[in-house]
Parts: structure tokens; C-alpha cells; sequence
């Protein structure tokens, strides 16, 4: 399997702008999570599914961000309108349960 | 949700053994202890994950006391390349908030 995969890798985009976010988990995996990560706060988990429904979004910041999973092999999180304040490096992970997750590359997104 | 202490930082030298101790005092009975590994600019690899006792794999150890409010990560001779920070994690019902907390950034000199 190639692991989980996210794309894309770097995203530079103006204030204001739309920015999703994309992610394939690793085949046979109930669990997809996504996360956030700053120097600042550390690794936040911002909302997880399990088989394809959102289980905990208490994570995201705000109603800027929406995360969808339309089946189980893609996962998308959006934010619209974009903010300096949400650039940061964004993962995504998958596991079989909760606590042995295998996390994708990452994209570091910056918002001008 | 049980939550978790351990140090902020630690240092060490190539080819001594590292251990990096997590206090969770108010584990569950259904909670395993969990550990990842973070490089620079990587997301978090698993290395292991245990409930009581002992468990060891090709990368690390874990010991956990019978009490199981703590629990320790050993890697034997670490080189250069140890150097990441390392989380505990601790729980073990599908539905847990997962927290990661800030670990320990572990720096490996030569």
C-alpha cells in the first residue's frame, strides 16, 4: 500500500481565497482523521470519520472549515475564506481504530 | 480521557540508551499507552503501543508498571537519527478525543 496520501503537498494562497485540502487514506481503514499542526499549539485533531461519518468536528475552528468524506477512499478538508492565521502544516491519518494511526505527508499551507 | 505528562525536552549522546517516561495517573482499565515518533517536516510514525507489562519491537521497548499510571519508551543506542519528538498517548475507547499534548523533543548529539 502507498500510505495515506494528501495533496497538495504545499499551497501558498492569498486571504480570502478557497483552499481544499485532499486526502486518500490507506485501503480497509475505518478511521480518517485530520489534524492541524503550528508551533504554537502543537498537533490539534480537528475532526475524524468513521466509516465515511463525521464522528467528533469539535476540532475545527470555525464554520470557515468543512471536512467531507464522500467515501472511503477520499477525504477533503475546506476553508473558505482563507486567513493568515490558518496557515500551518495539515495532516491527514487513517487507521483501523483510533490509536494506531498512520499519517500522510502533510500539506504546509500558507496564506498571504 | 486519561491525561498525560513527560518532558519537555531531553538530551542525549549517540549509542546510549534513552528512556522517556509518560505519567498518566488517571488511566482507565480499558486505555492502552501508545507512542509516535515525529521527524522535522514528517507527520508522526507509530512506534508502539502496549497495556501492561512489557512489549518490545525492532524499534523500541515500552515497559509499564503493574499500577500502569506510568509508562517508559526505551531506545536502545540511539544515533543521530532519534533525534524527533516523541508523543504518549493514552486511551483506548473507539470514541476518545485523541490528544497528542506537546511530547518530547528528543536531541541526539554525537
Amino acid at each position: 500500500d502507498a500510505g495515506v496520501i494528501q495533496s497538495p503537498r504545499h499551497e501558498v494562497t492569498e486571504m480570502g481565497q478557497e483552499v481544499t485540502l485532499r486526502c486518500k487514506p490507506i485501503s480497509g481503514h475505518d478511521y480518517l482523521f485530520w489534524y492541524r499542526q503550528t508551533m504554537m499549539r502543537g498537533l490539534e485533531l480537528l475532526i475524524y470519520f468513521n466509516n465515511n461519518v463525521p464522528i467528533d468536528d469539535s476540532g475545527m475552528p470555525e464554520d470557515r472549515f468543512s471536512a467531507k468524506m464522500p467515501n472511503a477512499s477520499f477525504s477533503t478538508l475546506k476553508i473558505q475564506p482563507s486567513e493568515p492565521r490558518d496557515s500551518a502544516v495539515y495532516f491527514c491519518a487513517s487507521s483501523f481504530w483510533g490509536y494506531e494511526q498512520y499519517f500522510g505527508p502533510g500539506t504546509r499551507l500558507t496564506v498571504t | 480521557l486519561a491525561k498525560t505528562t513527560q518532558p519537555i525536552s531531553m538530551d542525549s549522546y549517540e549509542g546510549q540508551e534513552v528512556n522517556i517516561t509518560c505519567s498518566h495517573n488517571n488511566i482507565a482499565t480499558n486505555d492502552y499507552i501508545t507512542w509516535y515518533q515525529q521527524f522535522p517536516s514528517q507527520g508522526p510514525r507509530f512506534i508502539i503501543q502496549g497495556y501492561k507489562t512489557k512489549v518490545t519491537n525492532e524499534v523500541a521497548s515500552l515497559f509499564i508498571p503493574a499500577d500502569r499510571k506510568s509508562s517508559t519508551l526505551s531506545l536502545p543506542r540511539v544515533s543521530l537519527s532519534d533525534t524527533a519528538v516523541y508523543y504518549c498517548l493514552v486511551g483506548g475507547n473507539r470514541d476518545d478525543k485523541i490528544i497528542f499534548g506537546k511530547g518530547t523533543r528528543l536531541h541526539i548529539l554525537p
